[in-house]
């Protein structure tokens, strides 16, 4: 049961025009949700993030936006560069008994970014 | 201030094999997770420990695989009578409290498991 779905195993873009990676989820519980970033042979790195109460979130270059109704979610990166290529993972997370955003990710499949000079 | 280590970084082991894969999180970091990446695919979440205490554990498999995380020392995920199905990336994450949304949330670099 693949609760976190990116769809798109690659993505191309050209320098400085804009990449948009997508992700759907199916679990309505999910209230958070995450943007990494992963090299090979390293551990994911965190990029950005938003809660279920936000629609977008934005840092430099990176922007998630967040459509709850549609339960999709996609990662803005605006101008993209060739040090950008990586594998990108959207990842979710449901709230504890405590209310708080727990620490157990769900984790979609990843697409490959080659940002070309 | 170091991140969180995971050793070793490669391990070759051979079928019917243990293996023992350590992470040692960052300083102040009491919340512990594993998860398991095999072969193009995404991060699969294994278990989640605090100091002593497993805490979730519904992601691991029934049989040989077991984790713990002492009051000294670090972490361990102990992977018993290893086949060729547990070669993957094993990566472990670290936090100081479970709401990540507030306190972040660190990856290790991985242990790459190689069954032959």
């Amino acid at each position: 049961d693949q609760q976190v779905k990116q769809n798109s195993p690659s993505l191309s873009v050209q320098e400085g025009r804009i990449s948009i990676l997508n992700c759907d989820y199916t679990n309505s519980m999910f209230d958070y949700f995450l943007w990494y970033k992963k090299y090979p042979a390293e551990g994911p790195t965190f990029l950005i993030s938003i809660s279920s109460i936000k629609d977008k979130n934005e840092d430099g270059r990176f922007t998630v936006f967040l459509n709850k109704s549609a339960k999709h979610l996609s990662l803005h990166i605006v101008p993209s560069q060739p040090g950008d290529s990586a594998v990108y993972f959207c990842a979710a997370s449901a709230k504890y008994a405590g209310g708080t955003s727990y620490g157990k990710l769900t984790f979609g499949q990843g697409t490959i970014l080659t940002v070309h000079p | 201030n170091a991140g969180v280590m995971q050793n070793p970084r490669h391990l070759v082991r051979r079928r019917g094999q243990e293996a023992r894969l350590r992470c040692s999180p960052m300083k102040g970091h009491s919340h512990v997770y594993w998860y398991r990446q095999l072969p193009e695919e995404g991060l699969k979440f294994m278990v989640y420990l605090q100091k002593e205490n497993i805490i979730d554990e519904s992601g691991m498999p029934k049989e040989r695989f077991s984790a713990e995380f002492p009051k000294e020392g670090p972490s361990i995920l102990r992977i018993q009578q290893v086949v060729r199905g547990d070669s993957a990336a094993y990566f472990c994450a670290s936090s100081p409290s479970m709401d990540i949304a507030n306190y972040g949330y660190t990856f290790g670099s991985g242990t790459r498991l190689t069954v032959v």
